[in-house]
């Protein structure tokens, strides 16, 4: 069983250029959630889908951002015309319905550095 | 609001040393669920409990312990004789409400010395 992968591991972009991180969940994982975090602090929640369907949008979510899930597998998480804010670590995590306690599995990360 | 503080920025300790991380929980929820993840310098998180609101029952994982009182809003993790491996960043989340969304705490670090 393999764990939640994701691509690129680091990212070096020119502020206004645009990004794209990739996730994949671990097999039969239904849920899948992207939290960035900055230097010194913990995660933070931007958004997650169940399947195809994206359930719950962060207000840290802005409009440069975008995130698709479209086969119900694995996800893409776009950011437009970056900018040095957006600097951070992109988590990726999955988890299983079965059960209530949903406890969401990681993957390594994407780090991002916007110039 | 829904909030998790962890006071302790980082802890130094010597090898063999006990060590309990302190977290603090706020939720007006009365279902809920408390995670606590570590963070090794590789930088992946990496799962180690969870627990629900209405399971306050300590329990113990080898060096690792939980203790969960809702009285203090608290779910404090401890490990007993230390080692350098166990140096990491420690999260403690919550998850209530009707989302899935896990909130963190700002993470303790903690540096185990040989």
């Amino acid at each position: 069983d393999t764990g939640v992968s994701q691509n690129p591991r680091h990212k070096i972009t020119k502020r206004g250029q645009n990004v794209t991180f990739r996730c994949d969940p671990i097999s039969e994982h239904n849920r899948l959630y992207w939290y960035r975090q900055t230097l010194g602090q913990g995660p933070e929640f931007l958004t997650y889908f169940q399947n195809e369907a994206q359930l719950e949008k962060s207000r840290l979510l802005s409009d440069r951002f975008s995130a698709e899930r479209p086969k119900g597998s694995f996800s893409t998480l776009e950011i437009q015309r970056t900018e040095q804010g957006d600097s951070a670590m992109y988590l990726c995590a999955s988890s299983s319905l079965a059960g209530s306690y949903n406890e969401q599995f990681f993957g390594p990360g994407t780090r991002l550095t916007v110039l | 609001a829904q909030k998790v503080t962890q006071a302790q920025t980082e802890i130094s300790v010597v090898e063999k040393e006990d060590v309990t991380l302190d977290c603090v929980y706020e939720t007006r929820d009365t279902t809920y669920y408390l995670f606590w993840y570590k963070q090794p310098p590789s930088g992946e998180l990496v799962f180690l409990i969870r627990r629900n609101s209405f399971d306050e029952q300590n329990e113990i994982s080898g060096r690792y312990s939980w203790n969960f009182q809702k009285s203090t809003s608290s779910f404090n993790f401890t490990i007993t004789a230390s080692q350098v491996v166990d140096s990491a960043v420690y999260f403690c989340a919550l998850r209530s409400g009707n989302t899935d969304k896990l909130i963190f705490g700002t993470g303790t670090r903690l540096q185990v010395f040989p």
